[in-house]
Formats: structure tokens, C-alpha cells, sequence
């Protein structure tokens, strides 16, 4: 079946560096755009970033631009974050979303990795 | 960035009521607005796209309407496994954004 799993999450102190990892399977990934969407705890859902699925286009929140970067390796079937210089408000869940074929929404998510930044 | 707004923040509904939830874009995003559902500890799920379409597996109680800037969400008859977190989502314009959230509670 369709399935997106996300790790990598962790308690990391402002200013440091972390990157989450996503591994899908059960379907072409290499022929979807892919997003990283999080929630602070007791939050709605704030977008972060999407790449296409050539990975020549990728596109950010305003919230995280110049900080945090968006890569993808379709022959590993992997999608990342890398976070840099992270601030207590990076503190949420992660989810990697695929994107629709056509539309750009998110059709399927996975279960979601925990960044807590604090010292 | 296209702010999204929905009404109201807390719905109480009787199991097998109506529930009609509001989603508003700060411009038009045409029709390019998704519903999503979300429980407690659980990632989001897709409910509705294009306004109006119903995703993969939805059961048809779940309707959406609207384009330009007004969007319904319109549950028919409520089940006990829909009292959860409803969030709009619209995907007209980078950055995308997300509405606060609407939840559905037990009347």
C-alpha cells in the first residue's frame, strides 16, 4: 500500500541543525511533487515546502526561507528537510505529503516526526 | 501569502445532525481548496479537493462547495467517527496555506 514515513525527528537546541528524512513506497515516487507540512503542538497546520518531482523546482514558506532547504533522492525513494539555525518556533510535528498528479494538494501523509527545539 | 479563515472555531453537533462548516480564502483561489480531517494524534486526511470533489474511499456525506473565496464543508449526517478537526487548504498560489481549523465536538 501507499506509504510515507518520516524520521529523523529529535529535542535539538536554538541554533543548531537537524534533518528529517522521508521514505515512501508503494508507489512511483519519482513521478510526484512532494511536501513538507508541520503543526506547532495545539496548532493548525502551517505548509513549509514543496519540490517538484524532477526536484528543479522547490518553493517555501516565508517562516522558514533561507533556513531550511528541501532535497530529494527518487533512487532511494527519499525526501528530506534540512533545518538549520532552528528557533524554539520550529517546535512542531513534521509530515511528508505527496502531492497530487495534476492538483497540487496532499493526497496521502505520513504519520509524522516530532522537532522540539529548546535548551 | 492568501490568508484563510474558517467559521466557526467550535461546532457542537448531535450525532446524525447536519454540520456546515465555513472556509474563507483572503482572495480567489478559484477552485483549487481541499478539506482535510484530522483526529487527535493522527495525521491529516483528505476529505475533499477541487471544492468539490470527494477523494478516494470518502463516503458520500462528506460534500464541498463553493470557489472564489467561500467554501462549505457539509457533513449530512454526523457519525461518531467524524467528531474531529476539519482544516481548508488552498493551493491556488505559493505559499500555500491552511485555515486554522474547525472542530466538531459532541453536542
Amino acid at each position: 500500500q501507499v506509504q510515507l514515513v518520516e524520521s529523523g525527528g529529535d529535542v535539538v537546541q536554538p541554533g543548531r541543525s537537524l534533518r528529517l528524512s522521508c521514505l515512501g513506497s508503494g508507489f512511483i515516487f519519482s513521478n510526484f511533487a512532494m511536501h513538507w507540512v508541520r503543526q506547532a503542538p495545539g496548532k493548525g497546520l502551517e505548509w513549509v515546502a514543496v519540490i517538484s518531482f524532477h526536484e528543479n523546482d522547490k518553493y517555501y514558506a516565508d517562516s522558514v526561507k533561507g533556513r531550511i532547504t528541501i532535497s530529494r533522492d527518487n533512487s532511494r525513494n527519499a525526501l528530506y528537510l534540512q533545518m538549520n539555525t532552528v528557533r524554539v518556533e520550529d517546535t512542531a510535528v513534521y509530515y511528508c505529503a505527496r502531492s497530487h498528479l495534476v492538483y497540487y494538494h496532499m493526497d496521502v501523509w505520513g504519520q509524522g516526526t516530532t522537532v522540539t527545539v529548546s535548551s | 501569502e492568501i490568508l484563510m479563515t474558517q467559521s466557526p472555531a467550535t461546532l457542537s453537533v448531535s450525532p446524525g445532525e447536519r454540520a456546515t462548516l465555513s472556509c474563507r480564502a483572503g482572495q480567489s483561489v478559484s477552485s483549487n481548496l481541499a478539506w482535510y480531517q484530522q483526529k487527535p494524534g493522527q495525521a491529516p486526511r483528505l476529505l475533499i479537493y477541487s471544492a468539490s470533489t470527494r477523494a478516494a474511499g470518502i463516503p458520500a456525506r462528506f460534500s464541498g462547495s463553493g470557489s472564489g473565496t467561500e467554501f462549505t464543508l457539509t457533513i449530512s449526517s454526523l457519525q461518531s467517527e467524524d467528531f474531529a478537526v476539519y482544516s481548508c487548504h488552498q493551493y491556488s498560489e505559493w505559499p500555500f496555506s491552511f485555515g486554522p481549523g474547525t472542530k466538531v465536538d459532541i453536542k
